[in-house]
């Protein structure tokens, strides 16, 4: 296991509910990620937030809404979510100075279901 | 236009023989090129992180290989066990904090 959790691990939800996916690092890191992964495809970048800095992919549904309180803590707050949006979505961080792209560790992700 | 590609997509071997994955890429200016594993419903774990000026780099029984002329790495498994079963995923990585995956390769170890 690494030091990104996640929380929680499986996840159920109709749409038109509205739920939050957690994520939180321990190894020190200033950037933090959100990635859905669908079957078959190479991994999406949703968000990222870095030194206070938020950058996202602008073909992200605005359903899909990041926080990030601290350098340790990141959210995804979801609502009214489509049965498209059923995925594995995963959190990562990692260590970013300057231009430098460091090693991201990865959480082991929450599954979403939308029903 | 930054793309990376694995092949093969999915693969079966036996326990004990060797295999060989294989990352095309097309991302520029390039900084690094990770392998990735990630087990059935898990996140990707790194196996091994490559840059420019090296060649060869190994982990256990597994050896990456990279050829920064022709963009192309590998991924080398030796000995294969059934915990090798898994998703192998390359990851590049362009300056400025941009990273580009593959689809990934499945691989499945059988007895």
């Amino acid at each position: 296991e690494t030091g990104v959790t996640q929380t929680p691990r499986h996840l159920v939800m109709g749409m038109t509910n509205k739920k939050s996916l957690k994520c939180e690092q321990h190894l020190g890191h200033n950037a933090m990620y959100w990635y859905k992964q669908s079957a078959k495809k190479p991994l999406e970048l949703m968000f990222v937030y870095s030194l206070e800095e938020r950058v996202e992919n602008n073909s992200v549904p605005s359903r899909f809404s990041p926080e990030c309180p601290n350098s340790s803590h990141l959210f995804l707050h979801l609502h009214t979510l489509q049965p498209e949006d059923s995925a594995l979505y995963l959190c990562a961080s990692s260590q970013r100075q300057g231009l430098n792209s460091y090693e991201q560790y990865f959480g082991p992700g929450t599954r979403l279901t939308v029903t | 236009k930054n793309q990376v590609e694995q092949s093969p997509q999915s693969l079966i071997i036996l326990e004990g023989k060797n295999c060989t994955l294989q990352c095309n890429y097309t991302v520029s200016p390039f900084s690094n090129l990770r392998w990735y594993k990630q087990d059935t419903g898990r996140g990707p774990v790194s196996l091994t992180i490559m840059t420019f000026s090296e060649n060869t780099k190994s982990n256990g029984r597994y050896t990456a290989t990279l050829d920064a002329d022709t963009k192309q790495s590998s991924l080398h498994i030796t000995a294969s066990q059934l915990s090798d079963s898994a998703s192998y995923i390359c990851v590049v990585s362009a300056t400025g904090n941009q990273f580009y995956f593959g689809t990934g390769t499945s691989l499945t170890v059988i007895p």
